[in-house]
């Protein structure tokens, strides 16, 4: 998974509660992302960010946060987790210092969440 | 926005035979467009892209087309193998080299090889 863990793997929670999900890359990529993937939507961006402290909006924004604080870590944060949250989110990293490969998007694991 | 259609949802197939899928986009200033592959429980896996600059590109058994003016791309599965047995996605992006937007995938296509 091209240097990429994302925490937890699988977490249950309660609607109305917060929840935070970790991203961490060792490639030292400057763009992550974070997907979520639903059965008939494929998968769909929510937020991305190009560098520390730039971040910025994708399709799917509504009622999710993120921040970076580091290169290497990339945070997406629930505030109020709702039913429509339960999905498997996806991290993404791209733009490394290869030619010919800046714009490849190489994925984490995923994270199962469910809100119950 | 980008809006990415692909065909079939689902594509079984004879193993030793070939599959293909394809995808359409709307965006026609796009210009890289990558395949990815997902097995049950596991991230996506790039399997091959292609950029608008190229028509077709070829790894061992999979290959892919491009046509620009159409604004369809296709993926070519060769020989295929139990192991080809997966969800298929396709994606398209504008990228302009100062920057990338996230990926606009398709919904992606079952592929069940069948022995």
């Amino acid at each position: 998974d091209a240097g990429i863990t994302q925490s937890p793997r699988h977490k249950v929670t309660e609607t109305g509660t917060p929840v935070t999900l970790r991203c961490h890359q060792t490639e030292n990529h400057r763009y992550m992302y974070w997907y979520r993937q639903d059965p008939g939507h494929g998968l769909r961006l929510i937020h991305y960010s190009y560098g520390v402290k730039d971040t910025d909006k994708g399709e799917v924004s509504d009622g999710y946060s993120v921040s970076r604080s580091k290169t290497e870590d990339f945070l997406l944060t629930l505030e109020s987790a709702t039913s429509s949250q339960t999905s498997v989110y996806f991290c993404a990293i791209s733009e490394s210092a290869l030619p010919d490969s800046q714009e490849t998007q190489y994925f984490g694991p995923g994270t199962r969440l469910l809100v119950l | 926005g980008e809006n990415v259609e692909q065909h079939p949802s689902t594509l079984s197939v004879q193993e030793g035979d070939s599959a293909v899928i394809k995808c359409t986009y709307s965006d026609s200033a796009s210009n890289y467009f990558p395949w990815y592959k997902q097995e049950l429980g596991k991230g996506p896996q790039l399997i091959i892209d292609i950029r608008s600059n190229v028509g077709e590109k070829k790894d061992q058994r999979i290959a892919v087309t491009l046509n620009k003016t159409a604004k369809h791309f296709s993926l070519h599965i060769t020989e295929t193998q139990p192991e080809d047995s997966a969800v298929y996605f396709c994606a398209a992006i504008l990228y302009s080299g100062g920057g990338a937007d996230g990926l606009t995938f398709g919904k992606g296509t079952h592929l069940i090889i069948q022995p």
